[in-house]
């Protein structure tokens, strides 16, 4: 079945300590986004890449960035994690951005310690 | 003030009855989308509407979008414990560009 996968689905880390979240896919979607989701919350959009266009959320902290290097696989950073850092991270994919629908992997908890 | 409220927050329903959860926007919905989410996990599509007095459904699970496209409702008729979950609405604002934003959510438990 088509699907996205994010890696790993759990991830500890320190406070400060740089980590790298995964999300992969086989819909074939130009669009590959990011968002954070805190305890309660709305899920919050970080960026997105559309093909290989990245594009920046004007909120995103400068500490969270991302990688496409190729179709299937985008890749979250998160350079210094602080407390405020950990939550749920999703990924998601659509064929094309505006009113296509966005399919979402499982999800990633981050915890910092 | 939130762009999207969804209400209720939560909801307890004995197995069997039916529910309604609504979803109203302070702008004119492009598109609107329900989701379902378990805790601790991604997000499942439900559904997606775009025209005024559009509906779908899917098995047991029902989704309104006014005519004036600014308010949605999700209906659950004879609702299961496979039910139970966070329901979330998502829309993309029409003039808003392509950005999906969501509503904070509706926990839904079913009990036996």
């Amino acid at each position: 079945d088509a699907m996205v996968i994010q890696n790993p689905r759990y991830q500890v880390t320190q406070f400060g300590k740089p980590v790298t979240l995964s999300c992969s896919q086989t819909l074939n979607h130009n669009v590959m986004y990011w968002y954070q989701q805190k305890s309660s919350q709305a899920p919050k959009l970080l960026f997105h890449y559309y093909d290989k266009d990245f594009n920046n959320e004007a909120d995103t902290p400068d500490n969270f960035q991302s990688r496409r290097p190729n179709t299937s696989f985008c890749f979250l950073d998160i350079r210094s994690p602080g407390l405020g850092d950990a939550a749920m991270y999703l990924c998601a994919t659509s064929r094309d951005p505006g009113t296509d629908t966005q399919y979402f992997g499982p999800g990633t908890r981050l915890t910092v310690l | 003030s939130q762009e999207l409220e969804q209400s209720p927050q939560s909801l307890i329903v004995q197995e069997g009855k039916n529910l309604t959860i609504n979803c109203t926007s302070s702008k004119t919905l492009y598109g609107l989308y329900w989701y379902k989410q378990k805790y601790g996990e991604g997000l499942i599509f439900l559904m997606m509407l775009q025209k005024g007095g559009e509906e779908k459904s899917h098995e047991k699970i029902t989704a309104k979008l006014d005519e004036k496209k600014q308010q949605s409702s999700l209906h659950i008729t004879a609702s299961q414990p496979s039910h139970a979950g966070i329901y979330l609405c998502g829309a993309v604002f029409t003039g808003g560009g392509n950005k999906l934003t969501f509503g904070t959510g509706t926990q839904l438990k079913v009990e036996l």
